[in-house]
């Protein structure tokens, strides 16, 4: 089946640099793209979404790029600090009512 | 303005058991799910409701049932209990073309 996927379980950065988290889908038919932050005992939070007519979107501290060529999303974001430490997954969706979940990235940040 | 809540937040039962997940959401959303999540796998589709008064299956129905109480209220039901049930429970709220808004969650141990 489909399916979206990580490339990396574990992302341990330090606080300020830069973090980069991967995601590679294989449905070439869909056309949305979310990314979610899991912390701990929470439910997913969204944190910027794209779509398929788009290679690049930024948010605060965020920046989602889509590659359709690969198949390839990721996520980036800035000045990582302490607080961004969690689980981060993509989503990707064809339009209908059915979202398909990665499994996430733990990202860890190092004071 | 709560979003998506759950109840109970937690929740021990012996195998044999039933019990009903309550979910309840405030944006006026059409769609509403129930996932599953265990650990180092992404978040998998039990049952879906497009709009008040459908519920179609998802990736892993057996064992539950559910009901679209109204348009704000999508219950998951566990008949029987069993210890493969044991799971991290998310409801979520869904308006088209935008990022599911998820609840914090059901913990369900099964003994």
């Amino acid at each position: 089946g489909e399916s979206v996927g990580l490339h990396l379980p574990t992302l341990s950065v330090q606080e300020g640099d830069n973090s980069i988290i991967n995601c590679a889908y294989s449905n070439s038919a869909s056309d949305y793209f979310i990314w979610y932050k899991q912390e701990s005992g929470k439910g997913p939070q969204f944190i910027i979404d794209i779509r398929s007519n788009m290679d690049k979107r930024q948010g605060q501290r965020v920046t989602v790029l889509l590659n359709k060529t690969v198949k390839h999303l990721s996520l980036q974001i800035a000045a990582t600090q302490p607080g961004d430490s969690a689980v981060y997954f993509c989503a990707e969706n064809t339009g209908g009512f059915k979202t398909i979940f990665g499994a996430g990235t733990r990202l860890f940040v190092k004071a | 303005n709560a979003g998506v809540t759950q109840t109970p937040k937690f929740q021990v039962l012996k195998t044999g058991q039933s019990m009903t997940l309550q979910c309840a959401q405030d944006m006026n959303h059409n769609s509403m799910y129930w996932y599953r999540q265990d650990p180092g796998m992404g978040l998998r589709l039990i049952y879906y409701s497009a709009s008040e008064g459908t519920t179609d299956k998802g990736e892993v129905p057996n064992g539950y049932n559910v009901s679209r109480l109204n348009k704000r209220e999508f219950s998951l039901r566990l008949e029987s209990a069993a210890p493969s049930q044991t799971s991290v429970y998310f409801c979520a709220s869904y308006y088209q073309g935008q990022p599911q808004h998820f609840g914090d969650g059901t913990r369900l141990s099964i003994l």
